[in-house]
């Protein structure tokens, strides 16, 4: 199985600020790449696709980019409401999904 | 607008069993595949199960391989997860999930049921 690394597991910023996450497949998934945001108590919602396409719909403020093994999910200007659980998933190895541990975002 | 409505989540004692259901509206369900994903509760998301349009194509994951079996019924709009012999370990929310295959993603979730093995 394809094993998904995600960095930090949490991390604490301010409003306004720069936040990156990293995401590390375990081999080459090319962009096969996804990244998810998980608010407290709600299902997750698809934010990014393709390593680097936004969903519709998703504010222009979330971006991703990466490929091969290594990708990168910013938010340029954090929000309060982008307090969230952020997911990699990777679909290069189907059947077997996997998700990245997650990234936990807190206002500082 | 897109409804997937989970149910028949519970408490369980281990090697026990239990039916989930997920009720389906707002989209041709007849035309999507499916997916179960869970998530212990304080941990990350684990894919399930999946389960093609037809139903002809059916994946597990490691972990329910044997165990869980997933079905669903076009006819009723419903997808279903039968868990037998279950272990503490498979104590999470379950979420069903529809399933873009061009883009490997789960486009949209249902709101989840929670399943607790314990004695």
């Amino acid at each position: 199985d394809i094993q998904m690394t995600q960095s930090p597991s949490s991390l604490s910023a301010s409003v306004g600020d720069r936040v990156t996450i990293t995401c590390q497949a375990s081999q080459d998934i090319s962009n096969y790449l996804n990244w998810y945001q998980q608010k407290p108590g709600k299902a997750p919602k698809l934010l990014i696709y393709d390593a680097s396409n936004l969903e519709t719909g998703v504010p222009s403020r979330f971006s991703g980019s990466g490929s091969g093994t290594d990708f990168t999910f910013t938010i340029s200007s954090l929000q309060p409401e982008d307090i969230a659980t952020y997911y990699c998933q990777q679909y290069d190895n189907l059947p077997q999904l996997t998700f990245g541990g997650g990234t936990k975002v807190e206002i500082k | 607008e897109v409804q997937l409505v989970e149910s028949g989540g519970g408490l369980v004692q281990p090697g026990g069993s239990l039916r989930l259901s997920c009720a389906a509206s707002g989209f041709t369900f007849s035309s999507y595949e499916m997916n179960w994903v869970r998530q212990a509760p304080g941990k990350g998301l684990e894919w399930v199960s999946y389960i093609s349009s037809s139903g002809s194509t059916i994946y597990y994951a490691d972990s329910v391989k044997g165990r869980f079996t997933i079905s669903r019924d076009n006819a009723k709009n419903s997808l279903y997860l039968q868990m037998n012999s279950l272990r503490a370990e498979d104590t999470a929310v379950y979420y069903c999930a529809i399933y873009y295959y061009d883009r490997g993603s789960f486009d949209y979730w249902g709101q989840g049921t929670l399943v607790t093995v314990s004695s």
